[in-house]
């Protein structure tokens, strides 16, 4: 059973880099598939940031391209976000899922439980 | 703003049928991309229900199917149970913007 589990600071301060990784179990990310990070602020809509291959090709959000990395660690079957210079409007619950489906045809089919990061001094 | 639009909320009886709308654009339902559904219980994460405009993943019932039509799209959901009481998102590309869209999500209640 594939399994995705999104850890990292719960409160981050403005200006400040948000770095949250998702280990995944059940399954070897250096197999296949893409592998995607997606927030929802408290009481609004889902918004996709970015998704990585275990190659480390990236598609990103371009509202937010400009603070996004992500990476791959094959050895540890995780991967990561960093969002740098943090606002307010960051605050969210981040969740990291799996991709499928045939670019750009792309769905998410597995999702970690979520992890909610505060932005604030 | 959501770029594919949803109704905010929705509700209906035990038993009964409902149907949730999902309404986009050219550059992205209406250019044939398809549409994903997700399910998102309380205080949950969401679950794939609905993939390719109308596949059901293992273990969803059939209750649940997708339809597309022009540029929107609908789940609809027969039979409505307590349990069904959650947010439903839909989900496309847009080809405009050139990344994967939601809509706000339309929480469904019921009564």
């Amino acid at each position: 059973q594939v399994q995705l589990q999104e850890s990292g600071p719960g409160l981050v301060k403005p200006s400040e880099t948000l770095s949250l990784t998702c280990a995944v179990s059940g399954y070897s990310i250096s197999s296949d598939y893409y592998w995607g990070w997606i927030r929802q602020p408290p009481g609004k809509g889902l918004e996709w940031i970015g998704s990585i291959y275990h190659s480390g090709f990236t598609y990103y959000n371009p509202s937010l391209k400009s603070r996004v990395t992500t990476s791959v660690d094959t050895s540890k079957n995780q991967f990561s976000l960093r969002l740098s210079s943090v606002t307010a409007a960051d605050t969210a619950v981040y969740y990291c899922a799996r991709v499928r489906g045939t670019h750009p045809y792309w769905y998410f089919d597995l999702w970690g439980r979520g992890t909610l990061v505060t932005v604030s001094s | 703003q959501s770029v594919l639009t949803q109704p905010p909320s929705l509700s209906g009886a035990p038993g009964q049928r409902v149907t949730i709308s999902c309404t986009g654009s050219s550059s992205n339902i209406g250019a044939g991309y398809d549409v994903h559904w997700y399910q998102q219980l309380p205080g949950t994460a969401p679950k794939l229900l609905i993939y390719g405009n109308a596949n059901r993943p293992s273990g969803v019932p059939d209750r649940f199917s997708g339809s597309k039509s022009g540029t929107s799209a609908s789940l609809a959901i027969t039979g409505l149970q307590a349990e069904d009481e959650a947010d439903y998102s839909c989900q496309s590309y847009d080809s405009s913007l050139n990344y994967w869209i939601f809509g706000g999500g339309t929480k469904l209640t019921v009564l």
